[in-house]
């Protein structure tokens, strides 16, 4: 099945500093790519929904400049944490659409684990 | 609104068969999904069903669909120490957006 691949899987950074956190489909094209965040033992809460070549949909209550979406190409989105706080620590996964959708085109990452000191 | 809802905890003997429940609320859902997501992983598309089928079947997973109650259940057969890990179900919403339930943790006792 199509991969979609996380980097880096785990980061620990002092506080006030920024991550990138980047998402790639690795044999497909993802025209549409989501991005989540998952806290301890909690649910996926979608953060915004990333478009090729266009500006991310961000989720109320999400920070649109706080968490920077960049969709530049179509098999490759990063997610930046800015000025980085304890709080922003979490597991963030991203999911890329390939295509108009159906079932079973969505693929996840492997998630990338943030810890802010 | 826009909860779907889980058991938080299951918990089986091996070899046992374990269901987990999941109401959703959009009935204009075309798929709904099951996900595992095992400690410190991503997650890992488990099974989906489309709203006008009533039951699939894979192997030893068997997702029953009611939609009049919007009631998702996921029952693993001969369920294994292996199957231990988080379950998701979730609802497609317009654009692709998935909404997830809280997880439900399985845990299988030898």
């Amino acid at each position: 099945g199509a991969v979609v691949s996380q980097h880096p899987s785990r980061v620990i950074c002092k506080s006030g500093t920024s991550v990138k956190i980047e998402c790639r489909s690795l044999d497909f094209q993802a025209t549409t790519m989501f991005w989540y965040r998952q806290f301890p033992k909690k649910s996926l809460m979608l953060m915004a929904t990333s478009n090729e070549g266009s500006k991310a949909t961000y989720e109320q209550g999400v920070e649109k400049d706080k968490f920077l979406i960049n969709h530049a190409s179509l098999t490759l989105s990063t997610l930046t944490v800015t000025s980085a706080h304890p709080e922003d620590s979490s597991f963030y996964i991203c999911s890329a659409k390939q295509g108009a959708m159906q079932a079973g085109e969505l693929f996840f990452g492997e998630g990338s684990r943030l810890t802010v000191l | 609104g826009e909860d779907v809802e889980q058991s938080l905890f299951l918990s089986v003997r091996e070899g046992d068969s374990s269901v987990i429940n999941c109401t959703y609320t959009d009935s204009s859902s075309t798929y709904l999904y099951w996900y595992k997501q095992e400690p410190g992983a991503g997650l890992q598309l488990l099974t989906y069903i489309f709203s006008n089928m009533d039951m699939k079947q894979d192997q030893r997973l068997t997702v029953l669909l009611n939609k009049k109650d919007k009631h998702l259940s996921l029952r693993i057969a001969d369920t294994q120490t292996g199957d231990s890990a988080i379950y998701f179900c979730a609802e497609i919403h317009q654009g692709g957006k998935l909404i997830f339930g809280q997880g439900t943790e399985l845990s299988v006792k030898p």
